[in-house]
């Protein structure tokens, strides 16, 4: 089955500058890859998300990226805000099964 | 904007007990999933339901697990006799189409075995 490694697993950033958290997968047929953003006891919520077919997409500060060779993909986060403070998942499905696989979560905190 | 609503948001209960968790998926929606986070972990898929069955299941989902959609409108998850590590937060999800279009989420619902 899919597994998705998430890295880091936490990341402090002053605020204004920027924010890279990494994901791989490693089922090759996988070609959806949301990532959602958890505030402490909240839901997880969808803030982007990226198909196989598409190397990169942007959504004004947030930006993910895919290279399916590597199998690798990435979020980036620009002139980060406090409220960006929150965990990151990222995650991974494809169209022959019915489920999301989460990455293991990244902490981020934005030092004011 | 349609939200998952889930309910109890909290609930406590003893170890061998039954409890039903039960979610309200956005109306359109035809797919429907659970998922549990134990505390401070990832996100862990248990089971997926579309046209009123079972389409996949994780092996976290055994024999004590059962889910329901008792009418047009209610997902519900059953868990027969709770153990102390079935205590997490789980979360129902629904989607337009399979899993690989947005899946929303409920605002969970905490449960603690003692």
């Amino acid at each position: 089955g899919e597994n998705v490694e998430q890295h880091p697993s936490t990341l402090s950033v002053q605020e204004g500058d920027s924010a890279v958290i990494k994901c791989t997968y490693s089922d090759s047929a996988s070609n959806y890859f949301p990532w959602y953003k958890q505030e402490l006891g909240k839901r997880p919520q969808l803030i982007i998300d990226i198909r196989s077919n598409v190397g990169e997409k942007k959504d004004q500060r947030i930006a993910v990226t895919l290279n399916k060779t590597a199998k690798h993909f990435s979020l980036h986060i620009t002139e980060t805000q406090p409220e960006d403070s929150a965990v990151y998942f990222c995650a991974a499905a494809d169209f022959g099964n019915e489920k999301l696989t989460f990455g293991t979560g990244t902490r981020l905190t934005i030092i004011p | 904007e349609p939200e998952v609503t889930q309910t109890p948001s909290h609930q406590v209960t003893q170890m061998g007990q039954e409890v039903i968790l039960r979610c309200v998926p956005i109306s359109n929606h035809l797919y429907f999933y659970w998922y549990r986070q134990i505390l401070g972990q990832k996100v862990e898929f248990l089971v997926s339901f579309y046209n009123n069955e079972i389409s996949e299941k994780s092996e976290i989902f055994d024999d004590q697990f059962s889910v329901e959609r008792p009418d047009g409108s209610n997902f519900t998850l059953k868990i027969r006799s709770t153990k102390l590590e079935d205590s997490a937060m789980y979360f129902c999800a629904s989607s337009e189409a399979r899993a690989n279009t947005e899946a929303f989420f409920g605002q969970g619902t905490r449960l603690t075995v003692v």
